[in-house]
């Protein structure tokens, strides 16, 4: 049973263009959430952290916003860079003692 | 200077063989992981450590051996390499174990290819 769902699987759009990558997850309980950017060969570097009683949070061109009621969290990116081509990727803490889990992650590909 | 660095990036080897994998972190976390990533990208926890001790031993096969000689280093090594084992295998730090807003620090990943 997948406890993480990430949509759209890949994304492309043109430099300069804002995206929005959609989170879902079943994990619980639930303490806080995670975005983390993989580039390519690289190990994931985490971008923003969500607790349970935020709703957005900036940093940067990029904004997260979580709906822990309906267990929903959104990674907007704006004026997108080549540069933030990656995996990004979802990870919800159930607060288990280190055990977290991973999104598949949503491959994004900007292009000039 | 890399926090987590991991050796070697690439590996090729036959199956059968037996083969390890290297972890450094230089950031003074108390806890290092071991993390395999799949063909479908999916992250996966195999072996966590808190100061040289387990902690996490998740459903791997006892031929993956974790070693954490100190609290800086954690090692995998490999026993009798099957195709299945072919992956990307992933070292990480945090400062604190379980900690609710547990931040980990990856090193670039170990590319393992069982032919």
């Amino acid at each position: 049973k997948n406890q993480v769902e990430q949509s759209p699987q890949s994304l492309i759009i043109l430099e300069g263009k804002n995206c929005t990558l959609q989170c879902n997850y079943t994990v619980s309980p639930f303490s806080n959430l995670r975005w983390y950017k993989q580039d390519t060969g690289r190990g994931p570097v985490s971008l923003t952290i969500m607790t349970f009683s935020e709703n957005t949070k900036s940093n940067g061109r990029y904004t997260a916003t979580l709906d822990a009621d309906t267990k929903q969290s959104s990674l907007h990116i704006t004026a997108s860079q080549l540069s933030d081509s990656a995996s990004y990727i979802c990870v919800p803490n159930p607060n288990q003692g280190g055990k977290l889990i991973f999104g598949q992650g949503t491959e994004l590909s900007v292009k000039p | 200077d890399t926090a987590v660095s991991q050796t070697p990036k690439y590996l090729v080897t036959q199956m059968g063989n037996d083969k390890s994998i290297k972890c450094e972190q230089n950031l003074g976390h108390d806890t290092m992981y071991w993390y395999k990533q799949d063909s479908k990208k999916f992250l996966k926890i195999m072996f966590s450590y808190n100061n040289k001790e387990l902690i996490i031993n998740e459903t791997v096969p006892n031929r993956f051996s974790p070693k954490s000689p100190d609290k800086a280093h954690l090692n995998l090594h490999i026993n009798s390499l099957e195709l299945g084992d072919s992956a990307v295998y992933f070292c990480a730090s945090s400062q604190d174990r379980g900690a609710v807003n547990e931040k980990l620090f990856f090193g670039s990943g170990t590319q393992l290819s069982v032919l």
